[in-house]
């Protein structure tokens, strides 16, 4: 079975910090992996998504994701975070083919300060 | 522009009652999923549906619950008899034929039951 796990439940950065949030799957066989986000009150968004080629990834706002295969990982990363990034930030993962359900990791909530 | 829209935007029953939540595809979509997020919790997945019937469901989605899409539009979510726990807010998602496709997520139904 599929699983995603998100090691930084709270993060806490002031504005202009480096952000880099962890991600690690658990899957058989070939995947497509993303990250949604989910800004207080509002619906998840996709910020970027990774299918098959270049590993590094760049998403909308200024966040790109490397997919490192043998490490399982997918992480999410922005070199400088602003206020409005705060948000909650989630990892998902499904099947290459099939019905693909995406199957979520906990989540991590990104608190922002000025 | 929103994929999906989804109503109602909160709920309010009563344990034991029959609750109906809706979504409604902007654009022509062939995948359809429910999930569900309990406070505080991840993002489960609930259902997929596609050519009009139920492709894959988790173990939560028990004879309690119901899908269907009528009239080739909206998409339904029916729980039969609600239950505390199903207190959460349940998002629909929508995605195109191709693996490629990102599923995009609906605002949520926020349901509480009392």
């Amino acid at each position: 079975a599929q699983s995603v796990s998100q090691h930084n439940h709270h993060v806490i950065l002031s504005e202009a910090a480096s952000l880099e949030l962890g991600c690690n799957y658990s899957y058989g066989g070939t995947v497509n992996l993303f990250w949604y986000v989910q800004y207080p009150g509002q619906h998840l968004q996709l910020l970027l998504k990774y299918f098959s080629g270049d590993p590094l990834v760049k998403g909308i706002k200024g966040f790109e994701a490397e997919f490192i295969k043998s490490k399982f990982s997918f992480n999410l990363r922005k070199p400088s975070v602003q206020w409005s990034d705060t948000a909650e930030y989630f990892c998902a993962v499904n099947a290459e083919t099939g019905f693909q359900k995406l199957v979520f990791g906990t989540g991590t909530r990104l608190l922002v300060s000025p | 522009e929103p994929e999906v829209t989804q109503t109602p935007s909160h709920q309010v029953t009563q344990m034991g009652q029959e609750v109906i939540l809706r979504c409604v595809p902007i654009s022509n979509h062939l995948y359809f999923y429910w999930y569900r997020q309990i406070l505080g919790q991840k993002v489960e997945f609930l259902v997929s549906f596609y050519n009009n019937e139920i492709s894959e469901k988790s173990e939560i989605f028990d004879d309690q619950f119901s899908v269907e899409r009528p009239d080739g539009s909206n998409f339904t979510l029916k729980i039969r008899s609600t239950k505390l726990e199903d207190s959460a807010m349940y998002f629909c998602a929508v995605k195109g034929d191709s693996s490629t496709d990102t599923q995009y997520f609906g605002p949520g139904t926020r349901l509480t039951v009392l």
